[in-house]
């Protein structure tokens, strides 16, 4: 099976930082990476799929980067709707493996 | 629009059986792969396994294997996540959720609304 370790687990930021999440795999899964943003009570929402293309109605403040096992998602000028938990997914293989998660607080 | 609609929560005893539905809508059924993801309190996702509804075949989680079973009804559309010997490990919100694309495209792009199961004596 697919590992994604995800940096950090957690982390403080305040409005308007750039944040940067990191996730890798633990073999090559070319760009079958995806990201997820989840909210307390609701089911995850994609936001980044094929490592680098943004989902549909997803604002352009969040992007995605990398190839191969090492992945970013990055969040340019946070604002306050985005505190949340975001999770990566691998789709290279079965099982479909996700990250542990990282969840973003307010500082 | 495409939906999965999940039944409601359900409270089991260790040791119980529990099964959790997925009614889909707006889409071909045959047309995309369903998977199961659950989600323990406080905790990450869990991917459980996959069912192909057009003939039916399913891949599961190596940790559930023996204890959880997907199928489908091809008349009403819906998936089904039976799984048996609960014990408190077992508490968690079950999804269903589609997966869309190909390739690198591949995304779980419409999710269910989640089922809480609750395991408890």
């Amino acid at each position: 099976d697919i590992q994604l370790t995800q940096s950090p687990a957690s982390l403080s930021a305040s409005v308007g930082d750039r944040v940067t999440i990191t996730c890798r795999a633990s073999q090559s899964i070319s760009n079958y990476l995806n990201w997820y943003q989840q909210k307390p009570g609701n089911a995850p929402k994609v936001l980044i799929y094929a490592a680098s293309s943004l989902q549909s109605g997803v604002p352009p403040r969040f992007s995605g980067s990398g190839s191969g096992t090492d992945f970013t998602l990055t969040i340019s000028g946070l604002q306050p709707e985005d505190f949340a938990t975001y999770y990566c997914q691998q789709t290279y293989s079965t099982p479909r493996t996700f990250g542990q998660g990282t969840k973003v607080e307010i500082k | 629009q495409v939906q999965l609609v999940q039944s409601g929560a359900e409270v089991k005893k260790p040791g119980a059986s529990v099964k959790v539905s997925c009614k889909t809508s707006g889409y071909t059924f045959t047309s995309n792969f369903l998977h199961w993801v659950r989600q323990a309190p406080g905790q990450g996702l869990e991917w459980m396994g996959v069912i192909i509804p057009g003939g039916g075949s399913t891949s599961y989680a190596q940790k559930l294997r023996g204890r959880v079973t997907m199928t489908r009804d091809m008349s009403t559309s819906t998936v089904y996540m039976e799984l048996s010997s609960l014990t408190s490990e077992d508490t968690a919100v079950y999804y269903c959720a589609r997966e869309d694309g190909d390739y690198g495209r591949r995304t779980f792009d419409v999710w269910g609304q989640g089922t809480m199961v609750t395991v408890s004596s």
